[in-house]
Protein backbone atom coordinates (compact mmCIF):
# COMPACT_ATOMS: atom_id res chain seq x y z
CA UNK A 1 0.00 0.00 0.00
CA UNK A 2 2.21 3.06 -1.68
CA UNK A 3 -0.64 5.81 -0.26
CA UNK A 4 -0.21 9.00 -2.26
CA UNK A 5 2.69 9.13 -4.42
CA UNK A 6 4.18 11.79 -6.62
CA UNK A 7 6.54 12.17 -10.20
CA UNK A 8 8.56 13.69 -10.58
CA UNK A 9 10.22 14.09 -7.07
CA UNK A 10 12.27 17.24 -8.25
CA UNK A 11 12.17 19.46 -11.61
CA UNK A 12 13.80 22.59 -12.96
CA UNK A 13 12.52 24.31 -15.83
CA UNK A 14 12.98 27.13 -17.67
CA UNK A 15 10.80 30.23 -18.46
CA UNK A 16 7.90 29.05 -21.12
CA UNK A 17 8.44 25.38 -20.78
CA UNK A 18 5.19 22.90 -19.86
CA UNK A 19 5.70 19.93 -17.48
CA UNK A 20 3.26 17.77 -15.84
CA UNK A 21 3.37 15.97 -12.69
CA UNK A 22 1.76 13.13 -12.15
CA UNK A 23 -0.04 12.02 -8.33
CA UNK A 24 -1.47 8.81 -7.86
CA UNK A 25 -3.27 6.84 -4.69
CA UNK A 26 -4.07 3.44 -4.47
CA UNK A 27 -6.59 4.21 -1.34
CA UNK A 28 -9.66 4.13 -3.62
CA UNK A 29 -10.51 7.92 -2.85
CA UNK A 30 -13.07 9.95 -4.18
CA UNK A 31 -11.66 13.26 -3.63
CA UNK A 32 -7.97 14.16 -4.96
CA UNK A 33 -5.92 17.75 -4.26
CA UNK A 34 -3.27 19.72 -5.71
CA UNK A 35 -1.42 22.43 -3.29
CA UNK A 36 1.28 24.66 -3.33
CA UNK A 37 4.06 25.46 -0.90
CA UNK A 38 5.81 28.62 -0.90
CA UNK A 39 8.72 29.20 1.62
CA UNK A 40 7.09 29.99 5.39
CA UNK A 41 4.11 29.45 4.26
CA UNK A 42 1.07 27.24 4.68
CA UNK A 43 -0.63 25.39 1.72
CA UNK A 44 -2.70 26.45 -0.76
CA UNK A 45 -5.17 25.07 -3.02
CA UNK A 46 -5.11 25.19 -6.62
CA UNK A 47 -7.31 22.49 -7.92
CA UNK A 48 -9.40 19.61 -6.91
CA UNK A 49 -11.74 16.93 -8.09
CA UNK A 50 -14.47 15.21 -6.33
CA UNK A 51 -14.67 11.70 -8.47
CA UNK A 52 -12.91 10.61 -12.07
CA UNK A 53 -13.54 13.29 -14.80
CA UNK A 54 -14.39 15.93 -12.76
CA UNK A 55 -12.19 18.92 -11.32
CA UNK A 56 -12.66 22.30 -9.96
CA UNK A 57 -10.26 24.87 -8.65
CA UNK A 58 -9.01 26.09 -5.42
CA UNK A 59 -7.72 29.60 -4.15
CA UNK A 60 -4.79 29.67 -6.84
CA UNK A 61 -5.97 28.14 -10.21
CA UNK A 62 -4.27 30.27 -12.59
CA UNK A 63 -1.33 28.85 -14.64
CA UNK A 64 -2.33 25.34 -13.74
CA UNK A 65 -4.47 23.22 -15.49
CA UNK A 66 -5.86 19.43 -14.26
CA UNK A 67 -6.81 16.27 -15.40
CA UNK A 68 -8.89 13.27 -13.65
CA UNK A 69 -9.08 10.47 -16.21
CA UNK A 70 -8.90 7.70 -13.90
CA UNK A 71 -9.94 7.85 -10.57
CA UNK A 72 -5.97 6.63 -8.90
CA UNK A 73 -4.31 9.84 -11.07
CA UNK A 74 -4.20 13.24 -10.83
CA UNK A 75 -2.62 15.52 -13.05
CA UNK A 76 -1.55 18.86 -12.31
CA UNK A 77 -0.13 20.56 -16.16
CA UNK A 78 1.84 23.87 -16.35
CA UNK A 79 1.22 24.99 -19.71
CA UNK A 80 3.88 27.86 -20.08
CA UNK A 81 6.14 28.11 -16.76
CA UNK A 82 6.62 31.48 -14.88
CA UNK A 83 9.49 32.21 -12.07
CA UNK A 84 6.26 32.65 -9.84
CA UNK A 85 5.18 28.83 -10.56
CA UNK A 86 8.66 27.95 -8.19
CA UNK A 87 7.48 26.05 -5.20
CA UNK A 88 6.81 22.62 -3.83
CA UNK A 89 4.02 20.72 -4.68
CA UNK A 90 1.90 18.52 -2.45
CA UNK A 91 -1.17 16.21 -3.66
CA UNK A 92 -3.38 14.56 -1.37
CA UNK A 93 -6.39 12.35 -1.85
CA UNK A 94 -8.94 11.75 1.15
CA UNK A 95 -12.12 10.11 1.72
CA UNK A 96 -12.30 11.74 5.06
CA UNK A 97 -9.21 13.01 6.47
CA UNK A 98 -6.32 14.06 3.89
CA UNK A 99 -3.67 12.10 2.87
CA UNK A 100 -0.40 13.66 1.21
CA UNK A 101 2.09 12.81 -1.08
CA UNK A 102 5.65 13.39 -0.15
CA UNK A 103 5.94 16.17 -2.98
CA UNK A 104 7.77 17.33 -6.15
CA UNK A 105 9.99 20.72 -5.53
CA UNK A 106 9.59 22.83 -8.76
CA UNK A 107 12.30 25.43 -9.85
CA UNK A 108 11.61 27.85 -12.75
CA UNK A 109 14.72 29.84 -13.97
CA UNK B 1 -13.66 32.02 3.70
CA UNK B 2 -13.24 30.18 6.93
CA UNK B 3 -10.68 31.68 9.16
CA UNK B 4 -7.75 29.46 10.76
CA UNK B 5 -5.47 31.25 13.62
CA UNK B 6 -2.86 29.31 14.91
CA UNK B 7 -0.78 30.32 18.14
CA UNK B 8 2.22 30.45 18.89
CA UNK B 9 3.68 31.07 15.58
CA UNK B 10 7.24 29.95 16.47
CA UNK B 11 7.99 28.15 19.76
CA UNK B 12 11.70 26.90 20.91
CA UNK B 13 11.88 23.95 23.85
CA UNK B 14 14.27 22.01 25.41
CA UNK B 15 14.02 18.69 25.29
CA UNK B 16 11.79 16.83 27.29
CA UNK B 17 9.56 19.91 28.14
CA UNK B 18 5.37 19.45 27.02
CA UNK B 19 3.86 22.36 25.19
CA UNK B 20 0.17 22.91 23.68
CA UNK B 21 -0.11 24.57 20.57
CA UNK B 22 -3.63 26.19 19.86
CA UNK B 23 -5.65 26.77 16.62
CA UNK B 24 -9.08 28.98 16.72
CA UNK B 25 -11.40 28.46 13.49
CA UNK B 26 -14.23 31.40 12.93
CA UNK B 27 -16.89 29.45 11.93
CA UNK B 28 -17.93 25.70 12.32
CA UNK B 29 -16.39 23.26 10.79
CA UNK B 30 -17.19 19.47 9.93
CA UNK B 31 -13.49 18.33 10.73
CA UNK B 32 -10.11 19.21 11.62
CA UNK B 33 -7.11 17.80 11.24
CA UNK B 34 -3.34 18.16 12.86
CA UNK B 35 -0.35 17.76 10.25
CA UNK B 36 3.25 17.89 11.15
CA UNK B 37 5.56 18.78 8.65
CA UNK B 38 9.39 17.45 9.41
CA UNK B 39 12.53 19.47 8.35
CA UNK B 40 12.68 17.57 4.65
CA UNK B 41 8.79 18.78 3.95
CA UNK B 42 7.23 15.71 4.72
CA UNK B 43 3.46 16.23 5.76
CA UNK B 44 2.88 13.73 8.41
CA UNK B 45 -0.88 13.04 9.34
CA UNK B 46 -1.26 13.42 13.22
CA UNK B 47 -5.13 13.44 14.05
CA UNK B 48 -8.43 13.96 12.47
CA UNK B 49 -10.56 15.64 15.34
CA UNK B 50 -13.69 16.68 14.69
CA UNK B 51 -14.18 16.52 18.48
CA UNK B 52 -13.45 15.12 21.55
CA UNK B 53 -9.55 14.09 22.16
CA UNK B 54 -7.50 11.68 20.92
CA UNK B 55 -3.98 10.48 22.02
CA UNK B 56 -1.32 8.91 19.99
CA UNK B 57 1.90 8.00 22.42
CA UNK B 58 3.26 11.78 23.79
CA UNK B 59 0.98 13.41 21.33
CA UNK B 60 -2.84 14.52 22.14
CA UNK B 61 -5.20 16.65 20.36
CA UNK B 62 -8.54 18.28 22.11
CA UNK B 63 -11.03 20.01 20.02
CA UNK B 64 -13.93 21.68 21.12
CA UNK B 65 -16.31 22.52 17.98
CA UNK B 66 -18.92 24.18 19.94
CA UNK B 67 -16.05 27.12 21.04
CA UNK B 68 -14.28 27.02 18.00
CA UNK B 69 -10.79 25.92 18.85
CA UNK B 70 -8.23 22.88 19.51
CA UNK B 71 -5.21 21.67 20.86
CA UNK B 72 -2.15 19.96 20.66
CA UNK B 73 -0.40 18.71 23.53
CA UNK B 74 3.39 17.76 23.37
CA UNK B 75 4.53 15.99 25.72
CA UNK B 76 8.50 14.99 26.72
CA UNK B 77 9.26 16.56 23.23
CA UNK B 78 12.16 15.06 21.97
CA UNK B 79 14.34 16.66 18.73
CA UNK B 80 12.62 14.50 16.12
CA UNK B 81 9.47 16.60 17.01
CA UNK B 82 10.52 19.79 15.24
CA UNK B 83 9.32 21.05 12.73
CA UNK B 84 5.60 22.91 11.61
CA UNK B 85 2.52 22.25 12.90
CA UNK B 86 -0.20 23.05 10.81
CA UNK B 87 -4.20 23.02 11.85
CA UNK B 88 -6.29 22.61 9.01
CA UNK B 89 -10.10 22.87 9.07
CA UNK B 90 -12.54 21.24 6.40
CA UNK B 91 -15.20 23.57 4.68
CA UNK B 92 -15.74 21.28 1.56
CA UNK B 93 -11.71 21.91 1.33
CA UNK B 94 -9.11 22.08 3.64
CA UNK B 95 -8.27 25.64 5.26
CA UNK B 96 -5.04 25.77 6.43
CA UNK B 97 -3.51 27.82 9.07
CA UNK B 98 -0.07 29.12 8.52
CA UNK B 99 1.39 26.86 11.28
CA UNK B 100 3.52 26.89 14.68
CA UNK B 101 7.28 26.71 13.81
CA UNK B 102 8.54 24.37 16.48
CA UNK B 103 12.43 23.73 17.31
CA UNK B 104 12.93 21.49 20.03
CA UNK B 105 16.86 21.79 21.57
CA UNK B 106 18.87 18.93 23.29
Amino acid sequence: NAGVTQTPKFRVLKTGQSMTLLCAQDMNHEYMYWYRQDPGMGLRLIHYSVGEGTTAKGEVPDGYNVSRLKKQNFLLGLESAAPSQTSVYFCASSYREQYFGPGTRLTVT
Amino acid sequence: GIQVEQSPPDLILQEGANSTLRCNFSDSVNNLQWFHQNPWGQLINLFYIPSGTKQNGRLSATTVATERYSLLYISSSQTTDSGVYFCAVVEGKLQFGAGTQVVVTP
